[in-house]
């Protein structure tokens, strides 16, 4: 069966300071990825989304980048990181299929704090 | 630009009611449409898909209608328990595209 995970589950940063987010996807192969963000109180923002290794469509134009080093590997990054960076990120996965379905299975999240 | 709204107030029902939630959208015109519940400091859980062509689909408790007239789906959860409580989601979308979520509606279900 397919697993999702997604670390580090928490972390507190103060500005400036660089980020990694790591997703990692095991049971299958060659899927879409994708990278959310939910403010407090908010929707789910799409981030960034990829369809193969180092293929990244960027939907929100911000100081954030996402790579694809390996095909089931996602990692999300910051250089310089801002208060407004502060929220829940979430990665999510779905099956490389020409499908109507297109069900995303979302990671635990990562809860990052930015002071 | 694709719009979607869901009540953002939250929605307060007693145990064993239905509850009823609406998304609505605008500027486009999905071919699906999906339902996901969302718990607190996890991530969201996919419940339901609906297609354009399917007026109304059924899961245990669950029900999602989709007036694609009125660009609309309305989420029931019949005889509603604590265990409900939860945001839930909607995201329409066509084949391929990238799944956009509206901001999702909180329901507390009191005993």
């Amino acid at each position: 069966s397919q697993t999702i995970h997604q670390w580090p589950a928490t972390l507190v940063q103060p500005v400036g300071s660089p980020l990694s987010l790591e997703c990692t996807v095991e049971g299958t192969s060659n899927p879409n990825l994708y990278w959310y963000r939910q403010a407090a109180g908010r929707g789910l923002q799409l981030l960034f989304y990829s369809v193969g290794i180092g293929q990244i469509s960027s939907e929100v134009p911000q100081n954030l980048s996402a790579s694809r080093p390996q095909d089931r590997q996602f990692i999300l990054s910051s250089k310089k990181l801002l208060l407004s960076d502060s929220g829940f990120y979430l990665c999510a996965w779905r099956p490389q299929q020409v499908s109507g379905a297109n069900v995303l299975t979302f990671g635990a999240g990562s809860r990052l704090t930015v002071l | 630009s694709q719009k979607i709204e869901q009540n953002s107030e939250a929605l307060n029902i007693q145990e064993g009611k239905t509850a009823t939630l609406t998304c609505n959208y605008t500027n486009y015109s999905p071919a699906y449409l999906q339902w996901y519940r969302q718990d607190p400091g996890r991530g969201p859980v996919f419940l339901l898909l609906i297609r354009e062509n399917e007026k109304e689909k059924r899961k245990e408790r669950l029900k999602v209608t989709f007036d694609t007239t009125l660009k609309q789906s309305l989420f029931h959860i019949t005889a509603s328990q604590p265990a409900d409580s939860a945001t839930y989601l909607c995201a329409p979308y066509n084949q391929g595209g990238k799944l956009i979520f509206g901001q999702g509606t909180e329901l507390s279900v009191k005993p």
